[in-house]
């Protein structure tokens, strides 16, 4: 049983297309993040849900949009997308306490042509 | 600003060898170090985490060792493999908040058979 199971594994879209990815984690975690790997591998934080409230947003642009229907999933929505929103995107959980480790996701490989 | 540093970016060693990599963070409070493992094409794995109660902590081949005096964090790994080889991630909770693990830029290391 996969414990963060994330949908697409590939997304390949045209600029200005909209496209949405899913996560969902069977740890019973209370928090649930996206993660950022650029081309160099950096990971950087996107957002942070806690029981469904949003509670970091890292200046992401306003095209990305997170949901979390309920605390097993988080959503990721984006609007208009642009060459430089190609990245790889993981869906991670913790128990949300401050030495929690992460359960990351198997990613979502986004291509913005 | 608040940061995980990491160096060296990339480590190249020979089968049998030791390797270390270092990161220093910026937050005071942080009292929770993981280190993460990303094989080619997969998702970062957590290999070993150290709580700012404990010095040093070690599983089988590979260690970490912290100074929060110094406020830095280091990874060990001896009689290295070629299945070692992956970027390694260390990591931090900062700006006091339980829901941001921030991650130092990575190192690629390579054992060579």
């Amino acid at each position: 049983d996969t414990a963060v199971s994330q949908t697409p594994k590939y997304l390949v879209t045209q600029m200005g297309n909209d496209k949405s990815i899913k996560c969902e984690q069977n740890l019973g975690h209370d928090t649930m993040y996206w993660y950022k790997q650029d081309s160099k591998k950096f990971l950087k934080i996107m957002f942070s849900y806690n029981n469904k409230e949003l509670i970091i947003n890292e200046t992401v642009p306003n095209r990305f949009s997170p949901k979390s229907p309920d605390k097993a999933h988080l959503n990721l929505h984006i609007n208009s997308l642009e060459l430089g929103d190609s990245a790889v995107y993981f869906c991670a959980s913790s128990m949300g306490l401050r030495d929690s480790p992460l359960h990351f996701g198997n990613g979502t490989r986004l291509t913005v042509t | 600003g608040e940061n995980v540093e990491q160096h060296p970016s990339t480590l190249s060693v020979q089968e049998g060898d030791s390797a270390v990599i270092k990161c220093t963070y910026s937050d005071s409070a942080s009292n929770y170090f993981p280190w993460y493992k990303q094989e080619l094409g997969k998702r970062p794995q957590l290999i070993i985490d150290i709580r700012s109660n404990v010095g040093e902590k070690k599983d089988q081949r590979i260690a970490v060792t912290l100074n929060k005096t110094a406020k830095h964090f280091s990874l060990h790994i001896t009689e290295t493999q070629p299945e070692d080889s992956a970027v390694y991630f260390c990591a931090a909770p900062l700006g006091g908040s339980n829901y941001k693990l921030t991650f130092g830029k990575g190192t690629l290391l390579t054992v060579n058979p």
